[in-house]
Parts: structure tokens; sequence; C-alpha cells
């Protein structure tokens, strides 16, 4: 089944704790997102990736940081979590090399930092 | 930068009636205009999208519409049901690096 899954669904952390929220896709897609959503405020975009190796900040990327070293993985890193990013969180994923532009999102994971 | 904003952000419309949601963008080089729908606990979804060399498309209960000369598209839903009742989202991008940039969303109540 074509998907985009993201791991864990549920964390709840302290400030400071590094933490890595794992998103992978299966449809060979090129470009990658990650994004958080807050009541009020819609999805804003932290990091994207237009291909292997190749990331670009989004509106919001202060306090975290992304790799992609294989097509499928795009994780997110939050090196010292602070309260401000508790959040619900979603990866996305496109193919955006056929010239189509629909994103594919992750069933999300709500994260919690005390 | 490209600015999305979207109007209202509530909506409340009677079951069988239309709605209509409106977004506004600033890049004139924006050329893909997406509209996602997320339910309540789920993920957005796309429901319908248009590029900027057409000015309307549907799919069947669903519309959007575009003014690339006053920069502003919308939404259209007609006879709506309860299964409508969502939030929903306008996006924009542009070829050049197919970045969304998303308007703050539409909470639509169908009251039955």
């Amino acid at each position: 089944e074509a998907q985009v899954t993201q791991n864990p669904r549920y964390l709840i952390t302290v400030t400071g704790k590094k933490l890595t929220v794992t998103c992978s896709q299966n449809m060979n897609h090129e470009y990658m997102s990650w994004y958080r959503q807050d009541p009020g405020l819609g999805l804003r975009q932290i990091y994207y990736s237009m291909n292997v190796e190749v990331t670009d900040k989004g509106d919001v990327p202060e306090g975290y940081k992304v790799s992609r070293k294989e097509k499928r993985n795009f994780p997110l890193i939050l090196e010292s979590p602070s309260p401000n990013q508790t959040s619900l969180y979603f990866c996305a994923s496109s193919p955006s090399s056929q010239g189509r532009n629909e994103q594919f999102f992750g069933p999300g994971t709500r994260l919690t930092v005390l | 930068g490209e600015n999305v904003e979207q109007h209202p952000s509530t909506l409340s419309v009677q079951e069988g009636d239309s709605a209509v949601i409106k977004c506004t963008y600033s890049d004139s080089a924006s050329n893909y205009f997406p509209w996602y729908k997320q339910e309540l606990g789920k993920r957005p979804q796309l429901i319908i999208d248009i590029r900027s060399n057409v000015g309307e498309k549907k799919d069947q209960r669903i519309a959007v519409t575009l003014n690339k000369t006053a920069k502003h598209f919308s939404l259209h839903i007609t006879e709506t049901q309860p299964e409508d009742s969502a939030v929903y989202f306008c996006a924009a991008s542009k070829t050049s690096n197919y970045q969304l940039i998303w308007g703050a969303g539409t909470k639509l109540i169908i009251k039955p």
C-alpha cells in the first residue's frame, strides 16, 4: 500500500531531551516536507527536501534539523526541545519530478514538551 | 515571499445549501492552487486543485475558480452534506520550488 508513515504517533517528553520523529514513504517521491499544525495558524512548513541530500528551510525552521540521506526517509530532529514546540507534526511527500504537486500526508505525530 | 490569506475562518451552513471559501495570494508567479480537506483527527487530503492556465475546475459537488488578475481563488461546495464538515485549507505554489504556502484554514460546519 502506497503510504507515508510517521513514528511515533504520540510523544511526551521534557525540555532539552533530544528526540527524532521518523518519516518514511514508499512511493519513490522526490519531494518531502515537514509541517507543524497549531490551532488558528494552519499548516506551517518547517523544512522541505527536493531530493536526496538537498534540504531547505521553510517558514519556521528554528529549533529543528532534518536530513535526507536516502530517498524514502526524512527524519525530523529536535536537538533541545522546548515547550513552544508542542504541536501536531505532519510529514508529507510529493512526486514533484512528475510535474504533479499533490502532497500525501502521514498520519501525524502529536508532540508534547513539558 | 508568498502570502496566502483565507476567509472566513469559520463557516456554518444549513445542510443542502452551498458553501464558498475564498483565498487571496500575493505572488503573481504562483501557478498551482490546491485545496485540502482535514477531517477531525485525520490528515489533510487533496480534494481539488487548479493550475493557472484554467479559470475553473469541477468535480461533482466541488468546484474551484481562479481569478489571476485579482489574485484570488475560491472553493465552492454545493448541496452540502454532513460529511462535508471539516477544516479546509487553500494553498499556493510556483513550479520553481514546489513549496506550498498555506492559508490558515476554514472550519466548515454543516447544520442538520
